[in-house]
């Protein structure tokens, strides 16, 4: 059974930095592209970013490019979002999500979410 | 970037009907386009990839259909854990974008 756990809530203040962690179990991790998707409270979802099965091509939403920074540990089963410079509209439950594929394709299983908030 | 907008925003039906929810994409996205199903303080669920194929176990009322611009997500006879928010999302062009979503309401 595929399983993807977050790291739990985190409050951190504007134009902070906060790095969350997905750990993954039930699958070859090294062979699937890996997701991040957030959603602000009471609004929908959106996509942030992207990392391919090895690690070496990653895809970032305009919002967050130059700023969020994905990564994965495919000897720990483990990925990462490294986010800098945070603002309050970044406040949001972000989810871990497992790919379709190797490159990308649509989000076969999703984390629980993880609520970070930005205040100042 | 690739607009997807769903139609109703809200939908009131009692169970036991048929649905069918909209998704239109502002360009053509093949068929590369999935439909999530998100019930309240849960992570949103697979439900349709490819446009028309269903996810493992995914109840037989589910059905997705369309291709280009046009997609639609129809249940044939609503249950009562069916009422949420469905979302269509296409992962044919970056950045891969969602609908705002059609919240299905018990009438």
């Amino acid at each position: 059974e595929v399983q993807l756990l977050e790291s739990g809530e985190r409050l951190v203040q504007t134009g902070g930095s906060l790095r969350l962690s997905c750990a993954a179990s039930g699958f070859t991790f090294s062979n699937y592209a890996m997701s991040w998707v957030r959603q602000t409270p009471g609004k929908g979802l959106e996509w942030v970013s992207t990392i391919s099965g090895s690690g070496a091509t990653t895809f970032y939403a305009d919002s967050v490019r130059g700023r969020f920074t994905i990564s994965r540990d495919n000897s720990e089963n483990t990925l990462s979002l490294r986010m800098n410079s945070l603002r309050a509209d970044d406040t949001a439950v972000y989810y871990c999500a497992k790919c379709h594929h190797y490159g990308s394709g649509h989000l076969e299983s999703w984390g629980q979410g993880t609520l970070v908030t930005v205040s100042s | 970037e690739i607009v997807m907008t769903q139609s109703p925003a809200t939908l009131s039906v009692s169970p036991g009907e048929r649905v069918t929810l909209s998704c239109r994409a502002s360009q053509s996205v093949s068929s590369n386009l999935a439909w999530y199903q998100q019930k309240p303080g849960q992570a949103p669920r697979l439900l349709i990839y490819g446009a028309s194929t269903e996810a493992t176990g995914l109840p037989a009322r589910f059905s997705g259909s369309g291709s280009g611009t046009e997609f639609t997500l129809t249940i044939s006879s609503l249950q009562s854990e069916d009422f949420a928010v469905y979302y269509c999302q296409q992962y044919n062009n970056w950045p891969q974008t969602f609908g705002q979503g059609t919240n299905l309401e018990i009438k």
